[in-house]
């Protein structure tokens, strides 16, 4: 099935920055969705998207919908210990299945 | 309440057994899924059932084998396991993805570690 390609793969920061990832896709979908992803633990959505260009906020985290509808940003403010983790983005378009980005591996360093 | 909730957590066996795991989802979705997620993170549909009618069949091998007894429950059977089955199986639903849902949003379970010996 179809990977989305997500970047960066992972990043090392120290507290308090803010952090930046995308994912892009060569098909368009009508809904975005960002997760977390815990050791040990299953994806826990953080936001969805389904609007073009629709920009959508979760405490420090902002997520925007691209305009072309082949991708979509997250953003991370004042990072945090907590924050470290694998986080996902996923498409969907009506009718098909959810694929999946290849996921960025945050770590905070206090 | 958990939304998603599949059992067991933590799955050790021999090569060559016969296991299962068992998932259930108190959303009132659907649509359910078996999820692989691999060492490198990756994660891989593997079935979808919507409304206990099986949807996608992905490139897995015979051996495993889904049943959905109603839209609520879908359970995953691996017979004769092999050391390359070692991953996390993770079991998701959402509304009705097929059915031209909009606004959907897929829920993940805790996942089942499982090692094969």
């Amino acid at each position: 099935g179809q990977q989305l390609n997500q970047s960066p793969q992972s990043m090392f920061i120290q507290e308090g920055e803010d952090v930046s990832m995308n994912c892009t896709s060569s098909s368009i979908f009508n809904t975005w969705l960002w997760y977390k992803q815990d050791p040990g633990e299953g994806p826990v959505l953080l936001i969805a998207l389904y609007k073009a260009g629709e920009l959508t906020s979760n405490g420090r985290l902002t997520a925007q919908f691209g305009i072309t509808r082949k991708d979509s940003f997250l953003n991370i403010s004042a990072s945090i210990p907590s924050d470290v983790g694998i986080y996902f983005c996923a498409g969907f378009h009506t009718g098909n299945q959810f694929y999946f980005g290849t996921g960025t591996s945050l770590t905070v360093i206090p | 309440d958990t939304a998603v909730s599949q059992t067991p957590k933590y799955l050790v066996t021999q090569m060559g057994n016969d296991k299962s795991i068992k998932c259930e989802q108190n959303l009132g979705h659907d649509t359910m899924y078996w999820y692989k997620q691999d060492s490198k993170k990756f994660l891989k549909i593997m079935f979808s059932y919507n409304n206990k009618e099986l949807i996608i069949n992905e490139t897995v091998p015979n051996r495993f084998s889904p049943k959905s007894p109603d839209k609520a429950h879908l359970n995953l059977h691996i017979n004769s396991l092999e050391l390359g089955d070692s991953a996390v199986y993770f079991c998701a639903s959402s509304l009705s993805t097929f059915m031209g849902g909009t606004n959907e949003k897929l829920f993940f379970g805790s996942g089942t570690q499982l090692s094969v010996l």
